[in-house]
């Protein structure tokens, strides 16, 4: 069965600071990959996503995620971390062939100090 | 319009009653989803319905009933609920039909709805 990792169940960033969450899958072959991103008491939002191709997955507000294959890993990372950027992440991968089954990670807190 | 709505926002009920919670799109999506999330912990997945079938049930309690009255609506009828059933409940919707990519590999995207935050008394 496939699982996902999230090690760190919680970091706090100073804005402006860098940033890396970390993201490790347990799947026979390469599947969907994908960061949500939830705020308090909403709903998902979807950062970015890897199926194919280049392992180097830009998304939105700012945001980026690298495939790699040998570590099976999909690291989400932001330069420069904005106060608005405190959330809730969730890593999420799904079967090669369809992303109707999505099985999320436990989630990484992201606390932003000014 | 791509925005998955949800109705209502805040919900409390007590063990017998029954209320159900709401969801639309208006995005041309043929499948739907029901996920269950507790605090501090990921959504699961609970229901979901392709062209208005149910196509996976994760061993829902038979207390969760869910309904797809047409391509835009979802519904979860509640009944008997417990407290440990309190929760926030996220609906999605994504196309049904595999989007084929030039890679040759498919990817239906999931939408999201706010949720409903769910109390039971």
């Amino acid at each position: 069965a496939q699982s996902v990792t999230q090690p760190d169940i919680h970091i706090t960033v100073s804005e402006g600071a860098s940033l890396e969450l970390r993201c490790n899958y347990s799947y026979g072959a390469t599947p969907y990959l994908f960061w949500y991103v939830q705020s308090p008491g909403q709903g998902l939002q979807l950062l970015l996503k890897y199926f194919s191709g280049d392992t180097l997955v830009q998304g939105i507000k700012g945001f980026e995620a690298e495939f790699k294959r040998s570590q099976s890993s999909f690291n989400l990372r932001k330069p420069s971390v904005h106060w608005s950027d405190a959330a809730e992440y969730f890593c999420a991968v799904a079967p090669t062939g369809t992303a109707s089954k999505l099985t999320f990670g436990t989630g990484t807190r992201l606390q932003v100090t000014l | 319009d791509t925005e998955v709505t949800q109705t209502p926002k805040h919900l409390v009920m007590g063990m017998t009653n029954k209320k159900s919670l709401k969801c639309e799109q208006h995005m041309g999506h043929r499948a739907m989803y029901w996920y269950k999330q507790k605090a501090k912990k990921p959504p699961e997945l609970m229901f979901v319905y392709s062209y208005e079938k149910l196509s996976i049930n994760e061993s829902v309690p038979s207390r969760f009933s869910p309904e797809c009255p047409n391509s835009s609506l979802l519904n979860l009828h509640l009944h008997a609920l417990q407290p440990e059933d309190s929760a926030l409940y996220l609906c999605a919707s994504s196309h049904a039909k595999s989007a084929l990519l030039p890679s040759g590999r498919d990817f239906n995207e999931q939408f999201f709805g706010p949720g409903t935050r769910l109390t039971v008394l």
